[in-house]
């Protein structure tokens, strides 16, 4: 089975810094990723998909890239609503999250 | 806008079976173009793929868990459903239903998951 390592598993930051969050897959299958931002009792939300495609309506802030086995997201110019727990999925398998929480 | 509800048990016995159904509004889930998924997050732990049914009714099911698990199209409702038998501990999670889109080939719609408690 593919193992998604993602890190960090939680990371401090204050308005306006840009924040890097990394994926790494344990098998280079693909190059395809998603990424999600959760905030408590809210559905996720697509950020990202297939490494680097912005989801319509997702602020310019935020970017992917990478093409296996590592994949990044970021986040320039970090804004309070940024604040939440970030996760990347590739074909079925989840990273364990990443907690960005205030400096 | 494509939203979809998780509704069902909310507490469920040990070796009892867990049944969820995830309700559709805003897009028909007879459409060729979509998957519909259910997946999980036990407490502290990562998100869990278990299983996901097109809508012709073929399905597709984690191995960890395809011999207790059930996901069935219900078209009229424009909904479907999640059951999974012989229930442990282990089995404890937020349970969400999402969407797969051919466009975007992971899940760009969620439910907001409800919380499933296996306990006597």
């Amino acid at each position: 089975d593919i193992q998604m390592t993602q890190s960090p598993s939680t990371l401090s930051a204050s308005v306006g810094d840009r924040v890097t969050i990394t994926c790494r897959a344990s098998q280079s299958i693909s190059s395809w990723v998603a990424w999600y931002q959760q905030k408590p009792g809210q559905a996720p939300k697509l950020l990202i998909y297939k490494a680097s495609v912005l989801e319509s309506g997702v602020p310019s802030r935020f970017s992917g890239s990478g093409s296996g086995p590592e994949f990044t997201l970021t986040i320039n110019s970090l804004q309070p609503e940024d604040f939440a727990t970030y996760f990347c999925l590739q074909s079925r398998t989840f990273g364990q999250g990443t907690k960005v929480d205030v400096k | 806008q494509v939203q979809l509800q998780e509704s069902g048990s909310r507490l469920v016995k040990p070796s009892q079976t867990l049944s969820l159904t995830c309700a559709v509004s805003g897009a028909s889930i007879s459409s060729g173009d979509h998957s519909w998924y259910w997946i999980r997050q036990p407490p502290g732990k990562a998100m869990e793929w278990i299983g996901y049914i097109y809508h012709s009714g073929i399905t597709d099911y984690n191995p960890t868990l395809k011999s207790r698990v059930t996901i069935e199209i219900d078209r009229p409702k424009n909904q479907f459903s999640l059951k999974v038998i012989s229930v442990t501990a282990a089995d404890t999670a937020v349970y969400y239903c999402a969407r797969v889109s051919g466009a975007t080939a992971c899940p760009d719609s969620w439910g907001q998951g409800t919380l499933v408690t296996v306990s006597s």
